[in-house]
C-alpha cells in the first residue's frame, strides 16, 4: 500500500504555545488529505478536509483559527494547533487519498499539552 | 441519519472461527467501500477495498458488497488473536474522491 508519513509521532508542549504537525504522502500525490482527532476509546472525528491549493473545509464545531491547515503541495499538508490548551491533548491523525480514492493514514501524533 | 453505520460490538469469537462484521450506508450512489483495522493506540490501516457487487477475497479476508441493500461486510476466516482490533467501515460516496465517511467501528476480540 501507499505510505503516508506523519511527524512528529509524539509531542509535549506548554499551554499557550503552537504545535505544527506534518503529513506527507511519500509515494503518491494526494489532492485531498483529511485531519482527524481521536480521544481514547472513541471513534475518529473528522476535523477538516484539506485540498491542495485551496482553503480547508472544516467540520462543524472545529475552530479554523485554532487549527490551521495548509496544503501547499500534492504531497504535504500541515496542521498547526495554535495557542494549545490541555483540552487539545489528543491523538491527531492525517490521511491522504490516492487516485483509487483509497485513504492511507499517517502514524498519528499524540499531543500532550501541559 | 449517519452516513455509515456499524454495530459497535464488542464482538467476541473463538480462535479459528469466522468473524463477521457488518456495515450499512445511507447514500445509494456510493461508489467505493473500504475496511480498515485499528489497533489500540495506532492509526487505521487499510485491509480491503471493494467497488463492485459481490465478494472480494484477500487471504483470510473476504469483503462482500450488496449495493441494492446498501450493505458491505467483512468476513475473517480462521480468526487469530492478532485479529483483535477495531474494524472500521468507510464509504466514498462519489467518484471525485474528496469525501470519506467512516463508521464508528466494531471492536473484535478473538479468544485463544
Amino acid at each position: 500500500g501507499a505510505v503516508v508519513s506523519q511527524h512528529p509521532s509524539r509531542v509535549i508542549c506548554k499551554s499557550g504555545t503552537s504545535v505544527k504537525i506534518e503529513c506527507r504522502s511519500l509515494d503518491f500525490q494526494a489532492t485531498t488529505m483529511f485531519w482527524y482527532r481521536q480521544f481514547p476509546k472513541q471513534s475518529l472525528m473528522l476535523m477538516a478536509t484539506s485540498n491542495e491549493g485551496s482553503k480547508a473545509t472544516y467540520e462543524q464545531g472545529v475552530e479554523k483559527d485554532k487549527f490551521l491547515i495548509n496544503h501547499a503541495s500534492l504531497t504535504l499538508s500541515t496542521l498547526t494547533v495554535t495557542s494549545a490548551h490541555p483540552e487539545d491533548s489528543s491523538f491527531y491523525i492525517c490521511s491522504a487519498l490516492n487516485r483509487a480514492t483509497e485513504a492511507f493514514f499517517g502514524q498519528g501524533t499524540r499531543l500532550t499539552v501541559v | 441519519q449517519k452516513e455509515v453505520e456499524q454495530n459497535s460490538g464488542p464482538l467476541s469469537v473463538p480462535e479459528g472461527a469466522i468473524a463477521s462484521l457488518n456495515c450499512t450506508y445511507s447514500d445509494r450512489v456510493s461508489q467505493s467501500f473500504f475496511w480498515y483495522r485499528q489497533y489500540s493506540g495506532k492509526s487505521p490501516e487499510l485491509i480491503m477495498s471493494i467497488y463492485s457487487n459481490g465478494d472480494k477475497e484477500d487471504g483470510r479476508f473476504t469483503a462482500q458488497l450488496n449495493k441494492a441493500s446498501q450493505y458491505v461486510s467483512l468476513l475473517i476466516r480462521d480468526s487469530q488473536p492478532s485479529d483483535s482490533a477495531t474494524y472500521l467501515c468507510a464509504v466514498n460516496p462519489d467518484s471525485f474522491g474528496n469525501q470519506f465517511y467512516f463508521g464508528t467501528g466494531t471492536s473484535l476480540t478473538v479468544i485463544p
